[in-house]
């Protein structure tokens, strides 16, 4: 899993109630991201950060918000207005070579999150 | 639409035969793909990545896949598998729209029997 550590390993969260995840990476990479991972659908974009400061919506943003303060770090928050939230998240990130089109990506553990 | 599709949701196979996981692609532009195989309740971890060049890529763990450009295809092969190979295995593609995001196959999960 490298240098991206994601935490808390589990999650339980009650309806209505907002939850963060963490994610921390040590590889000195400028873009991160999150993705969701649901059985038999692979992987989905949430949202990704090429730049500090800067964040662009992927392709299942509604009911989440991130912020990137830090190189260092990519919280992700699930709010109440995701209807849906039983997933495994996945954080990644990756140092773009030659514009972005050939990177790899390298990815934390994972948190699994339940609505209960 | 740029896509990666992977036709097989499991693959089984007996320990010591080749094994081949199957990936076709759609993209408009060059194909940067990539395989990553994911252990149980674990992060994906990079196997192998085509950019340019020889069709024939070799990676981690004794993996290789093949380029094809005429069949649109990435099929990830190992000569003689292992039980410790059993995982789920992603196919996925580099594409630019809006910037530089990877789209990633359903998933294939390969189970080898000793």
């Amino acid at each position: 899993d490298g240098g991206i550590t994601q935490s808390p390993k589990y999650l339980f969260r009650k309806e209505g109630q907002n939850v963060t995840l963490s994610c921390e990476q040590n590889l000195n990479h400028d873009a991160m991201y999150w993705y969701r991972q649901d059985p038999g659908q692979g992987l989905r974009l949430i949202y990704y950060s090429q730049i500090v400061n800067d964040f662009q919506k992927g392709d299942i943003a509604e009911g989440y918000s991130v912020s990137r303060e830090k190189k260092e770090s990519f919280p992700l928050t699930v709010t109440s207005a995701q209807k849906n939230p039983t997933a495994f998240y996945l954080c990644a990130s990756s140092s773009p070579v030659a514009g972005g089109s050939t990177d790899t990506q390298y990815f934390g553990p994972g948190t699994r999150l339940t609505v209960l | 639409a740029q896509s990666v599709a992977q036709p097989e949701d499991q693959v089984n196979v007996a320990e010591g035969n080749p094994l081949t996981v199957k990936c076709t692609y759609s993209v408009s532009g060059n194909p940067y793909l990539f395989w990553y195989v994911q252990y149980p309740n674990r992060g994906l971890q990079f196997l192998l990545k085509y950019i340019t060049g020889d069709n024939l890529v070799k990676g981690s763990y004794g993996f290789e896949a093949e380029f094809n450009k005429s069949q649109t295809s990435f099929h990830l092969k190992k000569p003689s598998a292992l039980v410790s190979d059993s995982a789920l295995y992603f196919c996925a593609v580099r594409v630019l729209t809006g910037g530089f995001k990877t789209i990633f196959g359903a998933g294939t999960r390969l189970f080898v029997k000793a």
